[in-house]
Formats: structure tokens, sequence, C-alpha cells
């Protein structure tokens, strides 16, 4: 059973497009973290959300956590090729326990 | 701030050998450090937490007479893969969480190994 569920798996769209990426679980997290990874390179960290209803913006990205801390999104608005990537969330239940990941969402943007 | 190195960046080896990869926190202490794999085009799987001083936390089902840990400083931990097969060829990171940020972790970029 997977703890963090996101979706979708894969994401293909063109430029300009706005796309939204899901991450879903049953249990509460202490803190959700957004990372985002190249072929070939570890993950970057994008964002790190804390409070329930949280909303944070980095330029065209906008990230979500849910009230109740179960859940979080990762909107794209007017996707770029740039944007292409491998992105995942990750969670800790406890603070000072390890990371736990979703499966991912590949997103290709063509021009 | 916040920088994880790991080397070596890729290494081939063959069956039976060992192979060491060193991760590093340039610009701080790391507590704690995680050991992930990765397959082609998925996620990230922990494979232990190690953390300064004291033996690693393995997660179920991987060996830990196979992938051996070594945390002896705050800034360095060793995975050394024993007895390597080709089924161990992965992508292997490292990620270090320092000692004032309890859930933030930051990553290295990634070791690439191929066994023959």
């Amino acid at each position: 059973t997977q703890l963090l569920e996101q979706s979708p798996q894969f994401l293909s769209i063109q430029e300009g497009e706005n796309l939204t990426v899901y991450c879903n679980s049953s249990s509460v997290f202490s803190s959700l973290q957004w990372y985002r990874q190249e072929p070939g390179e570890g993950p970057v960290l994008l964002v790190t959300v804390v409070t329930g209803g949280e909303v944070k913006k980095l330029k065209r990205l906008t990230f979500q956590f849910g009230d109740a801390r179960k859940d979080s999104s990762l909107h794209i608005t007017a996707a770029q090729p740039g944007d292409t990537g491998l992105y995942l969330c990750a969670g800790v239940r406890q603070a000072g326990t390890a990371l736990i990941f979703g499966k991912g969402t590949t997103l290709s943007v063509s021009s | 701030g916040a920088v994880v190195s790991q080397h070596p960046s890729r290494v081939i080896c063959k069956s039976g050998t060992s192979v060491k990869i060193e991760c590093r926190s340039l610009d701080f202490q790391a507590t704690t450090m995680f050991w992930y794999r990765q397959f082609p085009k998925q996620s990230l799987m922990l494979m232990a937490t190690s953390n300064e001083g004291s033996k690693a936390t393995y997660e179920q089902g991987v060996e830990k007479d196979k992938f051996l840990i070594n945390h002896a400083s705050l800034t360095l931990s060793t995975l050394t893969v024993t007895s390597a097969h080709p089924e161990d060829s992965s992508f292997y990171i490292c990620s270090a969480r320092g000692v004032t940020s309890t859930d933030t972790q930051y990553f290295g970029p990634g070791t690439r190994l191929t066994v023959l």
C-alpha cells in the first residue's frame, strides 16, 4: 500500500497549458515537500509546506497543503518546456523521521 | 547553502566486486543521512537511515550485509555495495538532514552504478 498516492503518474501537455499534480494520503503529515528531478540528477527541493491550508507560490508554481495535512497539490500555470521533469511529493509523518515519497509524476511539456 | 555531494557520479564494476559510494554535506553538519535507490522512471525507495556515530537502520527487504553503511562524521556517510551483481545496478542517491532542520532533506546528485 502506497502511503502517499501521487497522480497523475504521467502527463504530456502543450506549452501554455495549466496542470495540477495531486498527492493524497489517509495519514496526517507534519510536513510535505515537493521536489523536481532531472534525468541522472538528484531531486531538487522546490518547497516545504508545514501548516494546514498553507499556500506557497514559486513563480508559476503554486503549492497547497490541505487543511487536514493529508494532501497537497502542485499547480503549474502556463507550462513551459523547461518545466519538463519528474515531480515528487514527499512527506514526513513525524518530525525527524524519514521522508516518504509518492511514486512521482513525469511531466513532458512540448512546444 | 545546503549542498550535498556524491562520489563517484558513475561507476562500472565487474560482478563480485565491491563498490563504495561517498556522500558529503559540504556546508552543513548532517546528523542524519539517508540512502535511496531509484530505478528508471520510478520514485525513490528508502534503503536505510544513517545517524552519525551509530548503526544504520535498514528498511524491510534491504540486506544490511550487502549494503554496508558507515556514518563516521557529521559530514560523511558511505554506502558500500558488497559482492555486486547486475541486479544491483541502479541509481543510488543520498540525502542529508542538518542539525537545525527536523524535516528538510537535501539530496546529492546521485551515483549511477552499473554492474557487468
